[in-house]
């Protein structure tokens, strides 16, 4: 079928440690994919995209990258911040008709 | 400058009454969405519209209408509203249908006692 599997959360670190969220993805074919970031209280927004095999997608330090391979496309950061508190979530274009299909989310607390 | 807005930004209402959701976007996409998002966070889509014509209809119960008055505008009307529609709404909307980046609204948070 069609789905994004995202690793449970929430993930607790200390500020600057390392970020590793999990994604991986059920597809024919090669979509679009996608990590979308909801701060608290507010909507979604655009973090980064990759939209072909061996694409890496990268902003704000975070970075992913399309590995039709393992059909993953896992989020990192090298040093995170206490602003990166908020929830990720993985998604991938589904259809003809640009269909988002998200991941469950993962929830990250940085702590100072 | 706002690029996807919603209207009401909360909304608390009683069970079995009829209720709207707005949506303006200013980027002058083509295409714009309906998103749910439940008490779990996990989110779904419900509806699109490419120039006004619904393109995704997906499994949502018939109290349920979007309306797309112009390019512009996307509301979402819901009727008779349950308990189980308590839920965060959100509006998108993309350039057009080809794999393009969405770009969402605020959300509306409604709260059906």
């Amino acid at each position: 079928g069609n789905s994004v599997t995202q690793m449970e959360g929430p993930v607790t670190l200390s500020e600057e440690a390392f970020l590793t969220i999990n994604c991986t993805y059920t597809a024919t074919g090669y979509p679009s994919l996608f990590w979308y970031v909801q701060y608290p209280g507010e909507g979604l927004q655009l973090l980064l995209k990759a939209t072909k095999a061996d694409d890496k997608g990268s902003n704000k330090g975070f970075e992913a990258t399309y590995r039709k391979e393992t059909t993953s496309f896992h989020l990192e950061k090298g040093s995170v911040q206490v602003s990166d508190s908020a929830v990720y979530f993985c998604a991938r274009v589904s259809g003809g008709y640009n269909k988002l299909i998200f991941g469950a989310g993962t929830r990250l607390a940085v702590h100072p | 400058d706002t690029a996807v807005s919603q209207t009401p930004k909360y909304l608390v209402t009683q069970m079995g009454n009829d209720k709207s959701i707005k949506c303006e976007q200013n980027l002058g996409h083509d295409t714009m969405y309906w998103y749910k998002q439940d008490s779990k966070k996990f989110l779904k889509i419900m509806f699109s519209y490419n120039n006004k014509e619904l393109i995704i209809n997906e499994t949502v119960p018939n109290r349920f209408s979007p309306k797309s008055p112009d390019k512009a505008h996307l509301n979402l009307h819901i009727n008779s509203l349950e308990l189980g529609d308590s839920a965060v709404y959100f509006c998108a909307s993309s350039p057009g249908t080809n794999k393009e980046t969405q770009y969402f609204g605020p959300g509306t948070r409604l709260l059906v006692l």
